[in-house]
């Protein structure tokens, strides 16, 4: 089946730097992936659609400049948090459909992110 | 937006059948309903999917209605290893684009 993968699975940084989340299709090409955030107990949190070879749609109250996405290829989108903060502590998610064009095919996820900003 | 309302939480002892039923009164005419199950600091798992009537596979059921107002998610003889969240969605087609908002969830609790 498709396989989404998510690199790295936990990440540990300083307060003011800066991290890079990987999102692969490993078997199957996305012209859109999708990418959540999790606090612990509560529900995914869409934070914006990553498009291939255009600019992402960020979701409301989603700050596009620190939370940088690059989506480069049809295998690859990446999450970058800008100047990492305590407070963007979280588990993030990377989704994307196998099949282009349909809306209704199920999702793949990623098996998260884990970031702590000490 | 089409919206999803379904239990908090819901407990069960190994062995039994589940049942978990998801509210989604807007549901758009070309929504499908898909579950997903999530385990603890893992990414949401592809349970089922479908339209109308039911649908199985070999892990659950999937009841819906003809109006399609609502689903039901049925495990059949629920282990330990079921306890997780589950999640109803529908699709979404907003002003960005179509994405898949989740709901809540349904955190399943399953005891020996």
């Amino acid at each position: 089946g498709a396989v989404v993968s998510q690199h790295p699975s936990w990440v540990i940084c300083k307060s003011g730097t800066s991290v890079k989340i990987e999102c692969r299709s490993l078997d199957f090409q996305a012209t859109t992936m999708f990418w959540y955030r999790q606090f612990p107990k509560q529900s995914l949190m869409l934070m914006a659609t990553s498009n291939e070879g255009s600019k992402a749609t960020y979701e409301q109250g989603v700050e596009k400049d620190k939370f940088l996405i690059n989506h480069a290829s049809l295998t690859l989108s990446t999450l970058t948090v800008t100047s990492a903060h305590p407070e963007d502590s979280s588990f993030y998610i990377c989704s994307a459909r196998e099949s282009v064009g349909d809306m209704n095919s199920p999702l793949h996820f990623g098996n998260g992110t884990r970031l702590t900003v000490t | 937006l089409a919206k999803t309302t379904q239990p908090i939480s819901m407990d069960s002892y190994e062995g039994q059948e589940v049942n978990i039923t998801c509210s989604h009164n807007n549901i758009a005419t070309n929504d499908y309903i898909t579950w997903y199950q999530q385990f603890p600091s893992q990414g949401p798992r592809f349970i089922i999917q479908g339209y109308k009537t039911k649908v199985t596979n070999e892990v659950a059921s999937l009841f819906i209605p003809a109006d399609r107002k609502s689903s039901t998610l049925s495990l059949p003889r629920v282990s330990l290893s079921d306890t997780a969240v589950y999640y109803c969605l529908v699709g979404d087609s907003g002003t960005g684009g179509f994405k898949t908002i989740f709901g809540a969830g349904t955190r399943l609790f399953v005891k020996a």
